[in-house]
């Protein structure tokens, strides 16, 4: 166990479904992450908040969007979203500059849209 | 890209051998990263090497790091067949940690 907990570990959705994606971390952190991870490509940074503020926006499309109510909770709401979407998404927590500079990642959430 | 890049993308080994993977990266750092992932689940942080740093060690791993070349590489010695897994290097820039991640290097130990 990382202290980073991601619901749920399955997901089938539809394209025209809405769902959303939890992460929770019990680390004290105070920056989190949403990665995304598709077969042979490099782990893809998406989300990055620092705070409870959204400090990185690496040109998602909006059929993602993320929230963080809180610095334990991250969500990535999804809607609409096409096949090529399906893929691995993690979602990570670290300390910011004053703390130790590692991330702690999740068991990841395996996406399939049909 | 920031992102690291790493190198062989598949490599097969046997049980007791040494592996080696490389990693290289294009822009100033402030620390590189490794992290192992076993198939289909988190990334578990190895071991991180400062950008003043030059070598490290954590048991059975050995890392370097050399700026000039914007390189580093990752030494796994008297590899066992629980090694095997996808290992990533990952890069953090100085204003914040952002962590940049490559494809990875896939790692096979044969029992």
């Amino acid at each position: 166990e990382t202290g980073v907990t991601q619901t749920p570990r399955h997901l089938v959705m539809g394209m025209t479904n809405k769902k959303s994606l939890k992460c929770e971390q019990h680390l004290g952190h105070n920056a989190m992450y949403w990665y995304k991870q598709s077969a042979k490509k490099p782990l893809e940074l998406m989300f990055v908040y620092s705070l409870e503020e959204r400090v990185e926006n690496n040109s998602v499309p909006s059929r993602f969007s993320p929230e963080c109510p809180n610095s334990s909770h991250l969500f990535l709401h999804l809607h609409t979203l096409q096949p090529e979407d399906s893929a691995l998404y993690l979602c990570a927590s670290s300390q910011d500059l004053t703390g130790r500079p590692e991330a702690f990642f999740g068991q990841g959430t395996r996406l399939t849209v049909v | 890209s920031q992102q690291g890049e790493e190198d062989p993308q598949a490599l097969s080994i046997q049980e007791g051998e040494n592996a080696t993977m490389n990693c290289s990266y294009k822009t100033s750092i402030n620390n590189l990263q490794w992290y192992r992932q076993n198939s289909g689940r988190g990334l578990v942080h190895l071991i991180l090497i400062r950008s003043n740093e030059r070598e490290k060690h954590s048991g059975r791993l050995r890392v370097t790091l050399d700026t000039s070349k914007k390189s580093s590489s990752l030494l796994i010695t008297a590899s066992r067949a629980a090694d095997t897994a996808s290992y990533f290097c990952a890069t953090a820039a100085y204003n914040f940690n952002k962590f940049y991640f490559g494809s990875g290097t896939k790692l096979n130990v044969k029992p």
